[in-house]
């Protein structure tokens, strides 16, 4: 059973770029969340995907926008970035229900993203 | 709104010197409370997911507790390959703490 990927690894940007990152969800898991994590922080929730359709967005403005595939990978795009975007961005994925089902989440290794 | 407050922040312990992770929550209708680990640089790795006040889980010298308010990792023996910061998260969009930095020192 494969695991949640994510790539790139880490990637540099310049402020006012715009970065898109990728997951692979893990086998048999249709739903995909993506998270924010500061350093020393705790991962912040952005928004989920369930079969496609964005199924729930937390505090995050709208230049961060994403999707899902058929295959149910997923991207996040960020546009417009700011020095404050710099951090470790996580993908997660579960087998998948609505938004607030009881599921357990796996995430992938992150993709390490430093705005100068 | 839904918090979740862990306590303490750092921890740092001698090696077989036994200990327990706190995780205050308050949430509108618990569905589920999640432990992961993570290591510097790396993905929350999952731990355990508790559903209901009572219940209990273990893996290896972790034990994971719930009650109503809060959930304890309870740390036995803990060797150095058990130095991590540990998560707790509820629900389904996962609000986590702000995570507790184990050290185990030899």
């Amino acid at each position: 059973e494969t695991g949640v990927t994510q790539s790139p690894t880490h990637l540099i940007k310049t402020r006012g770029q715009q970065v898109t990152l990728r997951c692979s969800s893990q086998s048999g898991h249709n739903t995909v969340s993506w998270y924010q994590q500061a350093l020393g922080q705790g991962p912040q929730f952005i928004f989920q995907y369930y079969r496609e359709e964005e199924n729930g967005r937390g505090n995050f403005p709208p230049r961060f926008s994403g999707l899902q595939f058929p295959n149910y990978s997923s991207e996040l795009n960020v546009n417009a970035l700011e020095l404050d975007d710099s951090a470790l961005y996580l993908c997660a994925s579960a087998p998948g229900l609505a938004l607030g089902a009881q599921e357990t989440q796996y995430f992938g290794p992150g993709t390490r993203l430093l705005v100068l | 709104e839904d918090q979740v407050t862990q306590s303490p922040e750092a921890l740092r312990l001698q090696e077989g010197e036994s200990s327990s992770l706190n995780c205050s929550y308050t949430v509108s209708g618990l569905r589920g409370l999640f432990w992961y680990r993570q290591d510097p640089g790396k993905g929350p790795e999952f731990l355990f997911t508790l559903y209901s006040a009572g219940e209990e889980k273990e893996k290896e010298r972790l034990k994971a507790t719930l009650t109503k308010k809060e959930s304890f990792l309870h740390i036995t023996a803990p060797k150095p390959e058990d130095s991590a910061t540990y998560l707790c998260a509820v629900r389904r969009e996962f609000y986590f703490g702000t995570g507790t930095s184990l050290t185990v020192i030899p």
